[in-house]
């Protein structure tokens, strides 16, 4: 069936260096992803999307690549912070409704002081 | 602006009792969808409401109910409780079903002892 997966569950980074979270999705029809950070304790907090018609978006610290031919995604964080720690899930969404989106299982993003 | 209000924050009941959760959307969305996270199966979809009527519903066995008032605030009710019941909730609200995303509540934590 279809589905959103990550290549690692975890993963260990140095403050200060960049991070790479990847997610891989199946659903061709797919055309909205977002990511998502999960903290301790706290529900999921949106960071960034991107669309189908897009291959990079750019926020504060983040990044988001989309790579439609192998159907990849990927968060970088620059310059990783204590802060960054949590959990982060990547979602496809293929229709404009809730009930369709699927989210990944998450990568649990740890940092090294 | 306030963001996602879920309340209790923390629950706790026994096998066979029933429980409702409670949602306040952030002000102005009236599109309120609900699901369940668990360490095994991650985020699944239960319910999504719009303008007091429920648009999709996941596939969750009738237990499972909801609904949605006309100040767009929503409950979610599960009946005769089960240990696998036991999950953090999360509701999420948008402005209508095609906005995206949605933004997170901090969830209800239910365990069933």
């Amino acid at each position: 069936g279809e589905s959103v997966g990550l290549h690692l569950p975890t993963l260990s980074v140095q403050e200060g260096d960049n991070s790479i979270i990847n997610c891989a999705y199946s659903n061709s029809a797919s055309d909205y992803f977002i990511w998502y950070k999960q903290e301790s304790g706290k529900g999921p907090q949106f960071i960034i999307d991107i669309r189908s018609n897009m291959d990079k978006r750019q926020g504060q610290r983040v990044t988001v690549l989309l790579n439609k031919t192998v159907k990849h995604l990927s968060l970088q964080i620059a310059a990783t912070q204590p802060g960054d720690s949590a959990v982060y899930f990547c979602a496809e969404s293929p229709g404009s409704s809730a009930s369709k989106i699927i989210f990944g299982s998450g990568t649990r993003l740890s940092i090294r002081p | 602006k306030a963001g996602v209000t879920q309340t209790p924050r923390y629950l706790i009941k026994t096998r066979g009792q029933q429980v409702t959760l409670s949602c306040s959307p952030i002000s102005g969305h009236r599109s309120v969808s609900w699901y369940q996270q668990t360490p095994g199966q991650g985020l699944q979809f239960l319910f999504e409401y719009f303008s007091e009527t429920q648009r999709n519903k996941g596939n969750f066995p009738g237990r499972f109910s909801g609904r949605q008032f006309s100040n767009s605030r929503s409950e979610m009710n599960v009946s005769t409780l089960e240990l696998g019941d036991s999950a953090l909730y999360l509701c999420a609200s948008s402005l209508t079903p095609q906005d995206q995303p949605q933004h997170f509540g901090d969830g209800t934590r239910l365990s069933i002892l």
